[in-house]
């Protein structure tokens, strides 16, 4: 069974305090690993797909890389608008469905 | 381009009633899928349909959840006799063709709240 158990559930920074999220998984043959943003009342987001260990995508403040095991989600000088909820997926070669976990609630504060 | 709509956006029932909620996904996107998320829990796959036929209802939760499409259009998921373990948001999210690495885009959901 896919499992993704993302860290820490909460992380409160100070703006500019720069700091990553951790999404560790078990997936039978991955096929791309998703990361997501949610703020309170709205869908999720997409920001990156990764495909491949070593792989690395950046958007803005955002940095997300991927390892076999793990991927992390680096936020560089964060601002209060990058407070949101991350969430990490991933999906099996082969499969529609995506696999998520509960997510990290990031709170920036100015 | 308008992205993923849902509706309705709010749905307050007693026990017992059914609903139904609904899907329109982007233009073009042949790949639609349910997701259901509770309070504090993770994003749960309902179903998956490819155009419309669902090849993946492995996460239907029982045989009071049921959902259609019609072409490569909107959705509907109906949940009979409503329990109240069946509050959550119900998401709907459409790709361009699944199964597949395409990423998926989100509404904005469905609260149901099982009174």
């Amino acid at each position: 069974e896919d499992q993704v158990t993302q860290s820490p559930e909460a992380l409160r920074l100070q703006e500019g305090e720069s700091s990553s999220l951790n999404c560790s998984y078990t997936v039978s043959g991955l096929r791309g690993l998703f990361w997501y943003r949610q703020d309170p009342g709205k869908g999720p987001e997409f920001l990156f797909t990764l495909y491949s260990a070593g792989e690395e995508k950046e958007k803005e403040r955002l940095k997300a890389t991927l390892t076999k095991k793990e991927s992390f989600l680096h936020i560089t000088a964060p601002k209060p608008e990058d407070s949101a909820t991350y969430l990490c997926a991933v999906q099996r070669s082969g499969y529609s469905t995506l696999t998520f976990g509960k997510g990290t609630m990031l709170l920036v504060s100015p | 381009g308008a992205g993923v709509s849902q509706s309705p956006s709010n749905k307050v029932t007693e026990k017992g009633k059914d609903v139904e909620l609904r899907c329109d996904p982007i233009s073009g996107h042949t790949a639609l899928y349910w997701y259901r998320q509770r309070l504090g829990q993770g994003l749960e796959f309902l179903i998956y349909f490819q155009g419309n036929s669902a090849p993946d209802k492995s996460g239907l939760p029982s045989d009071r959840f049921s959902a259609e499409r019609t072409g490569e259009s909107v959705s509907t998921l109906t949940i009979q006799r409503t329990q109240q373990e069946d509050s959550a948001v119900y998401l709907c999210a459409s790709s361009l063709v699944g199964p597949s690495n395409q990423p998926q885009h989100f509404g904005d959901g469905t609260r149901l709240s099982i009174l």
